[in-house]
């Protein structure tokens, strides 16, 4: 199923920027995760961040977790065209991932060289 | 909207035998379809790619003869774990993108949860 938001849907910037998406979801979880799906390929895990972390950086990816406000944060750092993608966020709910992640709509991100 | 059918949603099994999982699109016609395996507090492994007619992609790692994928038709895909061993227990769940998957959200499917004994 799909649940939770992310935001913008969509979001062109220009190579060397920074690109920001947001995440909110509804219920408890034990962590996030982000994803990124290239055209017409399957999803790509990027980071999963855990519900007692605040804050996880791989490379040019940072992402927030505010648990209070039930919403993360994926900051792509000095863009280039290769991250050209969807990126989606998923939560695992509090109880065990028994019922599996429950994804977002994600953001359509373009980058512009 | 675009459903995706996932059988089983669970299974219990015992090692040596196989199981076969199948994900169906509903009310579209899924080109392509996507494996994910996914153990507890982890996060979704791509396993393999598998395109209507022709031989799936398996991702670096994933053993193809032991996960045979087939998709028959634009509406039918099946993973099947063969001589499946206590370590293949895991949840399994298939995605599926349409013809127009540019506009299309992810579409997937409940998941099975495979126990092996």
């Amino acid at each position: 199923s799909q649940q939770g938001e992310e935001d913008p849907q969509a979001l062109s910037i220009q190579e060397g920027e920074n690109a920001t998406m947001n995440c909110s979801y509804k219920t408890s979880i034990n962590n996030l995760q982000w994803y990124r799906q290239n055209s017409g390929r399957g999803l790509v895990h990027l980071i999963l961040i855990r519900s007692n972390e605040r804050e996880k950086h791989s490379g040019r990816l940072r992402v927030t977790l505010d648990t209070s406000k039930k919403s993360s944060s994926l900051l792509i750092t000095a863009s280039r065209a290769a991250d050209t993608a969807s990126y989606f966020c998923a939560t695992e709910p509090t109880g065990g991932g028994a019922d599996g992640l429950t994804f977002g709509k994600g953001t359509h991100l373009i980058i512009q060289p | 909207g675009a459903v995706v059918s996932q059988h089983p949603s669970w299974v219990i099994c015992k090692s040596g035998t196989s199981v076969k999982i199948e994900c169906r699109s509903l009310d579209f016609q899924a080109t392509t379809m996507f494996w994910y395996r996914q153990f507890p507090k982890q996060s979704l492994m791509l396993m393999a790619t598998s395109n209507e007619g022709s031989k799936a992609t398996y991702e670096q790692g994933v053993e193809k003869d032991k996960f045979l994928i087939n998709h028959a038709s634009l509406t039918l895909s099946t993973l099947t774990v063969t001589s499946a061993h206590p370590e293949d227990s895991s949840f399994y769940i298939c995605s599926a993108v349409s013809l127009d998957w540019y506009n299309s959200p992810l579409h997937f499917g409940n998941g099975t949860r495979l126990t092996v004994t």
